[in-house]
C-alpha cells in the first residue's frame, strides 16, 4: 500500500532562510504521481506541484524547487530565501492510480513558520 | 470561475444531528471528492464521484452519505453527527480520469470546520 511520510512537524525560519521540507514515499507502482499543496492560514489548499514518476528532472519555480530522487523515494521541497507568506502547512501526497485520484494518500504536513 | 466552493464555512452541531455541507464546482470537472482533515493529520478521502450518478467509498466513508445529481453539486450528508466527525472538511473537483491525464490536479475548496459537541 502506498505511504507518504512527512517526518518534520514543524519548522521555523528566520525570512530570507532557506528551508526543506521532506517527503518520504512508499509504493510498489513503478507508475505514480506527487504533489505538493500549501496549505496557508485561511485554510484552502493550494496545488503547487504535481511530477510523474518517469521524470526525475528537479523543478524550480522562483523561489520554490523540488528534487525528486527515485533512489531515495522522496521528493522534497525547498524554499529560498523565505518570507513571511510563506508561513503554512505544507502538505506531500502520492497518487498512483492510473485512473483518477481516488487513492490520494496525503503527508501529515509540515508546518513552516517564518519568522521576520 | 469561482472554482470549489463549500458552504458553510463553520458548523456546530450537537450529537446526533444531521446535516448536510454543500460543495460546487463550476469548471465543469468530472471527479470530485470529499476528504476530511483531522488536527495534525493529513486528509483522508471519504467519498468520491466520477461523474453525476456515480459516486463510490474512500478510506474512510462511516457516517456519511453522499449524491451527484449534478455535474456541479456534491453534497456530503452526517445524518447522526457524532464527536469522531469533529474535522475540517474538503471538497475537491478534477476534470478526467483518461490515461493520458493521469494524476490529474484535485482543485480544492476553502473547507468547512465542523465540530460536534
Amino acid at each position: 500500500a502506498q505511504k507518504v511520510t512527512q517526518a518534520q512537524t514543524e519548522i521555523s525560519v528566520v525570512e530570507k532562510e532557506d528551508v526543506t521540507l521532506d517527503c518520504v514515499y512508499e509504493t510498489r507502482d513503478t507508475t505514480y504521481y506527487l504533489f505538493w499543496y500549501k496549505q496557508p492560514p485561511s485554510g484552502e489548499l493550494v496545488f503547487l506541484i504535481r511530477r510523474n514518476s518517469f521524470d526525475e528532472q528537479n523543478e524550480i519555480s522562483g523561489r520554490y524547487s523540488w528534487n525528486f530522487q527515485k533512489s531515495t523515494s522522496s521528493f522534497n521541497f525547498t524554499i529560498t530565501a523565505s518570507q513571511v507568506v510563506d508561513s503554512a502547512v505544507y502538505f506531500c501526497a502520492l497518487s498512483e492510480s492510473l485512473v483518477n485520484n481516488n487513492d490520494m494518500r496525503f503527508g501529515a504536513g509540515t508546518r513552516l513558520t517564518v519568522k521576520p | 470561475n469561482a472554482g470549489v466552493t463549500q458552504t458553510p464555512k463553520f458548523r456546530i452541531l450537537k450529537i446526533g444531528q444531521s446535516m448536510t455541507l454543500q460543495c460546487t464546482q463550476d469548471m465543469n470537472h468530472n471527479y470530485m471528492y470529499w476528504y476530511r482533515q483531522d488536527p495534525g493529520m493529513g486528509l483522508k478521502l471519504i467519498y468520491y464521484s466520477v461523474g453525476a450518478g456515480i459516486t463510490d467509498k474512500g478510506e474512510v466513508p462511516n457516517g456519511y452519505n453522499v449524491s451527484r445529481s449534478t455535474t456541479e453539486d456534491f453534497p456530503l450528508r452526517l445524518e447522526l453527527a457524532a464527536p469522531s466527525q469533529t474535522s475540517v472538511y474538503f471538497c475537491a473537483s478534477s476534470y478526467s480520469g483518461r490515461r493520458e491525464t493521469v494524476g490529474e490536479t484535485q482543485y480544492f475548496g476553502p473547507g468547512t470546520r465542523l465540530l460536534v459537541l
